[in-house]
């Protein structure tokens, strides 16, 4: 089976812009969950969608959202870019909705914010 | 509220020696725990995981954690260690909200 995969792999953006970033999860897998990685603040997390549904988010603002298509495939839109956006943003794919459940992860985008 | 604490940000070795890597862990409700693997310009690879039942995980290229509940911890290790496992390492701690909560990681060095 083919992993999870994040497009693209590499961004550069400037403040105020906004930007999209797609996850293609496992086939077969139905729960996406996005993190962000930043040297400063590690990995944290963004928010979780299964069946289409967010349902559970992070402490991040507004400007972060997300969305799941009926295929389970899953994009986040970060809007009025700012320069501590810069950060590797990880998507997560797991089978069902079980906290024991093993979370595969994509290689990430890296956002570069200028 | 939940956390996880790596106590060492980066752990320097010589190959083929042994090594661990710390991991301790806050939380008032059960929990599960995992340890993921990180190589340069790559997302996270899941090295164990310990769900119930032994204390004892194994894992994955010769990696094995114990589960402390007394000690809130949950150690990595491994008995002898190859130049290709320089990587940064995390620990996470998942629970039924479903996220996974990251320590800050522990970067490994394998010397030759």
């Amino acid at each position: 089976k083919a992993g999870v995969t994040q497009t693209p792999r590499y961004l550069i953006k400037t403040r105020g812009q906004q930007v999209t970033l797609s996850c293609s999860p496992i086939s077969g897998h139905r729960s996406v969950s996005w993190y962000q990685q930043t040297p400063g603040q590690g990995l944290q997390f963004l928010f979780e969608y299964f069946s289409e549904t967010q349902r559970n988010k992070g402490n991040f603002p507004g400007r972060f959202s997300g969305r799941q298509f009926s295929n389970s495939r899953s994009e986040m839109n970060v809007s009025t870019l700012e320069l501590g956006d810069s950060a590797l943003y990880l998507c997560a794919s797991s089978l069902n909705r079980q906290a024991q459940e093993t979370q595969y992860f994509g290689p990430g985008t890296r956002l570069l914010v200028l | 509220a939940q956390s996880v604490t790596q106590l060492d940000s980066q752990v320097p070795v010589f190959e083929e020696a042994p090594v661990e890597l710390r991991c301790n862990y806050s939380s008032s409700v059960s929990v599960y725990l995992f340890w993921y693997v990180q190589y340069p310009n790559q997302g996270l690879q899941l090295l164990l995981k310990y769900l119930s039942g032994s204390t004892l995980v194994k894992g994955i290229n010769g990696f094995e954690a114990e589960f402390n509940k007394s000690q809130t911890s949950f150690h990595l290790r491994k008995p002898s260690v190859h130049i290709s496992d320089t990587a940064e390492y995390f620990c996470a701690l998942g629970d039924s909200s479903y996220k996974l909560i990251f320590g800050s990681g522990t970067r490994l060095l394998v010397r030759p």
